[in-house]
């Protein structure tokens, strides 16, 4: 089964930060990698799928990047609504397992 | 809109079974691959089941494995979740979750219900 470990754990960051969540594979994933965000009591929510592409009505400051084993989502500039928990999520082989996810916390 | 319902959680003893429902409206339910994801009181996402538009492809996830059945009645576009053998660990938030295309795999999950809570305890 492919592992995906995510890091860090959880970050402290302030209003307008720039903010970068790491997700790497156990082997080569292609570009089949996925964002999502999840806050308290809510179901998740997909950002990024394919490694880049944004969601359809995601704000344009949540990008991702990468491909094979490495993956990036970056926040350009972080807005109160996005302190939450991400996850990476790879749909390349069956299990499509999770990363443990990245709570991004209020400094 | 799309929207995902879950239903049939409960509390339950070990060693039982209960049996999960998705009713799914505001898509075409026979065109996308649907999902079973769960997540423990306090703890991560951890995808349990798949099952493709027409139910040729099936997956589960080895902590499952040969206790959970999942299946899909595209005619009342419906989604189940047969659990039998429960354990305390299967104790969790049961989320079924819309693929973003047809086939496992395709990419990523574009659409989730709230959820039915399932408690495995004596």
């Amino acid at each position: 089964d492919i592992q995906m470990t995510q890091s860090p754990s959880s970050l402290s960051a302030s209003v307008r930060d720039r903010v970068t969540i790491t997700c790497r594979a156990s082997q080569s994933i292609r570009s089949n990698l996925n964002w999502y965000q999840q806050k308290p009591g809510k179901a998740p929510k997909l950002l990024i799928y394919a490694a880049s592409n944004l969601q359809s009505g995601v704000p344009s400051r949540f990008s991702g990047s990468g491909s094979g084993t490495d993956f990036t989502l970056t926040i350009s500039s972080l807005q109160p609504e996005d302190f939450a928990t991400y996850y990476c999520q790879q749909s390349y082989g069956t299990p499509p397992a999770f990363g443990g996810g990245t709570k991004v916390e209020i400094k | 809109e799309v929207q995902l319902a879950e239903s049939g959680g409960g509390l339950v003893q070990p060693g039982r079974s209960l049996r999960l429902s998705c009713a799914a409206s505001g898509f075409t339910f026979d065109d996308y691959a649907i999902h079973w994801v769960r997540q423990a009181p306090g703890k991560g996402l951890e995808w349990v089941s798949g099952i493709s538009w027409n139910s040729n492809v099936i997956v589960y996830a080895d902590s499952v494995k040969g206790r959970f059945t999942i299946s899909r009645d595209n005619a009342k576009n419906s989604l189940y979740l047969q659990m039998n053998s429960l354990r305390a660990e299967d104790t969790a938030l049961y989320h079924c979750a819309k693929d973003i295309g047809a086939l496992l795999g395709a990419g990523g999950l574009d659409y989730w219900g709230q959820g039915t809570l399932v408690t495995v305890s004596s």
